[in-house]
């Protein structure tokens, strides 16, 4: 059964600061795997898709990577900005399911 | 591309009532989803459909739970009678084949 993890569970940094967050998954045989923000009481909304067969996959001031082999993915915001304050999910797509993780809260202080 | 389409956007009822929701995906995307989210957590499961036919109703709570799509499109979700650890959000997806999913507003339902 697939599993996905996300460290930090939340996370505050002052405006400009580049911002990691993380996401582990325990099954490699993966389709793809997807970012979404979700802001208070909304939907989600899509950031980034990277396909099994990608690295990375980059928009903007996003930058996501993706390792099958240890089963990690990493999301980058560089210079964060207020506005940036939301919970970031990672999911994979693992035989036609979608698996979360809990997401990490981000606060991002001007 | 219109999106996936959600209503109500917002339900409040009393436990043991019924109360039902809406989704209308993108169009052509045959396959739909239903996901609670229950505050903190991630979205989980609970029904996927293939054009109108049930892949994965697996975590679907049967007994309270309900869902239908009907002509391969629209689709409700029904909960009868519901419970105080119904509230949560009730988010709907649709997906075409290997491009990622498109997730609706969502419903927020509060049981009280």
């Amino acid at each position: 059964k697939q599993e996905v993890t996300q460290i930090p569970a939340a996370l505050s940094v002052p405006e400009g600061e580049n911002l990691v967050l993380n996401c582990s998954f325990t099954d490699s045989a993966i389709y793809n795997l997807q970012w979404f923000r979700q802001d208070p009481g909304k939907g989600l909304t899509s950031l980034l898709l990277i396909q099994s067969s990608q690295r990375e996959q980059t928009s903007g001031r996003l930058n996501a990577s993706l390792d099958k082999s240890s089963g990690r993915s990493t999301l980058y915001i560089a210079a964060s900005q207020p506005g940036d304050s939301a919970t970031y999910l990672c999911a994979v797509d693992s035989w036609g399911k979608l698996q979360f993780g809990a997401g990490t809260q981000v606060v991002v202080t001007p | 591309e219109a999106g996936v389409a959600q209503s109500p956007r917002y339900k409040i009822i009393e436990k043991r009532q019924s109360v039902a929701f809406w989704c209308n995906p993108i169009s052509g995307h045959a396959t739909l989803y239903w996901y609670q989210q229950i505050l903190g957590q991630g979205p989980k499961l609970l029904i996927q459909f293939q054009n109108n036919g049930v892949v994965d109703d697996s975590q679907l709570p049967k007994d309270r739970f309900s869902a239908e799509r009907l002509k391969g499109v629209d689709s409700t979700l029904k909960i009868q009678p519901a419970k105080l650890e119904d509230s949560a959000v009730y988010l709907c997806a649709s997906s075409l084949t290997a491009s990622g999913y498109t997730f609706g507003s969502g419903t927020r339902l509060t049981v009280v």
